[in-house]
């Protein structure tokens, strides 16, 4: 089983439309969750921090459910410029050694 | 832009030969981790270098070795390339091993041939 999962996708939805992926991890000790988006052939970037309390910026919602192990990321009002990978990320303990999901493509649409 | 900038950005190399990947970290950071992204997944952990010193490994074999200098810049060493090889090379760095942000280079694009 992969440490962190993903449904690769691709998800297509069209402009304005609401979408959610979703993760799930299999270390229970781990303390650090993240999703990064990835555009086509370039390096990673963070997009936000994910909290059990759930965090919100801007368009973007994720939230960690520790019981189940699952992380989700909710992207509201879609744009054009949201076509990307997104990566789920955790850090399995301490430290900063990340380890990431196979990633969700997203392809938004006129 | 993150301040972590990878060196060369795209390489050709042929099966058998050897090669070294450099990464230049954000400034202060004294933390670099290596990372191998095949096509279509996610990156894979290779190892870390906090202080000159590494701080952990993934599940690469010993070919894939590294270093880091008292500049904190780092260098990843791939010995013997297979196919297999071919993958976008990433450098994170971070501030310290405790601190969880991670800057990425802008990678570096190998192809083994």
């Amino acid at each position: 089983r992969k440490e962190v999962e993903q449904d690769p996708g691709p998800f297509n939805v069209p402009e304005g439309a609401t979408v959610a992926f979703n993760c799930t991890y299999s270390n229970s000790a781990s303390q650090s969750f993240f999703w990064y988006r990835q555009d086509c052939r370039k390096e990673p970037k963070l997009l936000m921090s994910v909290y059990s309390s759930g965090n919100e910026d801007g368009r973007f919602t994720a939230q960690l459910n520790r019981a189940s192990q699952y992380i989700s990321l909710l992207i509201r009002d879609s744009k054009l410029s949201d076509s990307a990978t997104y990566l789920c990320v955790v850090i399995p303990g301490g430290g900063n050694k990340l380890t990431f999901g196979t990633g969700t493509q997203l392809k938004v649409e006129l | 832009e993150t301040g972590v900038t990878q060196s060369p950005t795209h390489l050709i190399k042929t099966r058998g030969q050897q090669v070294t990947l450099r990464c230049s970290s954000q400034s202060g950071h004294n933390t670099v981790s290596w990372y191998q992204q095949a096509l279509g997944q996610g990156p894979q952990f290779i190892f870390q270098y906090y202080r000159e010193e590494e701080n952990g490994r993934g599940n690469f074999p010993p070919r894939f070795s590294g270093l880091q200098f008292p500049n904190y810049s780092s260098e990843l060493n791939v010995n013997a390339l297979e196919l297999d090889d071919s993958a976008l090379y990433l450098c994170a760095s971070s501030l310290s091993l405790s601190n969880t942000e991670a800057f990425f280079g802008q990678g570096t694009r190998l192809t083994v041939v």
